[in-house]
This record gives structure tokens, sequence and C-alpha cells, in this order.
């Protein structure tokens, strides 16, 4: 079946500018996790969505990062007023069971890069 | 709070000898730990995990590791390694106790498995 996909794969922006990452999960999966993979860092976790529930967004950097899922399905991360230090792969993740113990599927990414 | 270290950026080995991708970490009660590899232009894919039971955990393409909880340890480990198993590796751990959902990663170890 489909993977987890991400679109685009490659974003460049001029500074100040917002930016929307697409994140489509593999069906049926109910929880959605988006990372962020800086040059030389490990995976930094951003936020998370689970079926109905209040999202997790205990790892976003700023207000200027927002992510919504809508219909349960697809998600959109949203960074406003981008900054070079935003440049980085963004990771977007389903897995199937709500518990930490599950296995999670990445998309291919999207790499950020601000001018 | 939740950490996971991967003490070598790099790990070299020969074709056909053993290899060994080191792992420590830190967590409030039992932890769940996970394997990825992640191949160039590639997302990261699934090796194998621990949950619970036996401490030796076998996963994808030969690989295996084992838990040591005095040790606070996750090695990854394969018998005989094969070119194709360059790429780079990431650690990761989610607690059980706290509930969390999101993945805590350590930065990689890039393995180079030379012909």
């Amino acid at each position: 079946g489909a993977g987890v996909s991400q679109s685009p794969s490659n974003k460049v922006t001029e500074k100040g500018k917002d930016v929307e990452l697409r994140c489509d999960p593999i069906s049926g999966h109910t929880a959605l996790y988006w990372y962020r993979q800086s040059l030389g860092q490990g995976l930094e976790f951003l936020i998370y969505f689970q079926g109905n529930s209040a999202p997790d967004k205990s790892g976003l950097p700023s207000d200027r990062f927002s992510a919504e899922r809508t219909g349960g399905s697809v998600s959109t991360l949203t960074i406003q007023r981008t900054q070079q230090e935003d440049s980085a792969v963004y990771l977007c993740a389903s897995s199937l069971r709500r518990e930490g113990a599950g296995e999670q599927f990445f998309g291919p990414g999207t790499r950020l890069t601000v001018l | 709070a939740q950490s996971v270290a991967q003490p070598e950026d790099q790990v070299n080995v020969a074709e056909g000898n053993p290899l060994t991708v080191k792992c420590t970490y830190s967590v409030s009660g039992n932890p769940y730990l996970f394997w990825y590899v992640q191949y160039p232009n590639r997302g990261l894919q699934f090796l194998l995990k621990y949950i619970t039971g036996d401490n030796l955990v076998k996963g994808s393409y030969g690989f295996e590791a084992e838990f040591n909880k005095s040790q606070t340890s996750f090695h990854l480990k394969k018998p005989s390694a094969l070119v194709s198993d360059s790429a780079l590796y990431f650690c990761a751990v989610s607690a059980v106790q706290t509930g969390a959902n999101n993945l805590f990663f350590g930065t990689g170890t890039r393995l180079t498995v030379i012909p």
C-alpha cells in the first residue's frame, strides 16, 4: 500500500516568507507526527496529532510554527515569517497505535531552505 | 526527561565483519526502544524495537539489538556487514510511564561498510 507522502520535496524561500508543508499519512493511521532534522542534529519532535484529540504541541520551537490536521487525515505544517535557522528537513510520520510502542512510518521529508 | 546518546558519529567496518552501532538512553521508568535507518534521499525506515520480553530483538535485514537495562543500552548489531548496509542509523526512545507518544532520537551514526 501507499506510504506516507510529503509535498513539496524541496522548498526554497526567502527570509520572512510563510511556507506550508503537507503530509498525507497512511490510510487508517490515527497518529501523525512532525519532526525536524537539522544538519548534524537528531530528529527533533515538533507536534503530534491523535484522532480528534487536542494535539501535543510541546515541541514547536516558536509561535511562528503551527500545524493542523483536517478530517483526521492530511496535515499541514505552517511556518510564518521564516528565518534562516528554520532551514532543515521536515519529516512527517504516522502510526497505527496510539501508545508509544507503535512503529512510526516516515515520509521522505521536505527539505526547506530559507535564504 | 528522555534522551538518547549515540556516542559515535561515524562507524567504519569492512564488508563481512560484524558491526555494532552503540546507543544509550535515559528515561523515567521503562523504555520503548527503536532503531531506524535512513538511506540517502529516503525517509527513515523502521528496523526493530524493544517493548518487553526477550532482551535480544531481531529486526529487518539481519539486524538485531540487545536491551541491557543495567547499562541503559540498546546497541545495534549485525554478524556480517554488507556494503548495502551503509546508511545513517538512529536510535530512539519513548517512555511508557509518561505516556509520551513521540520518539526522542539520537543524533545518528553514519555507518560505512568498506568493500
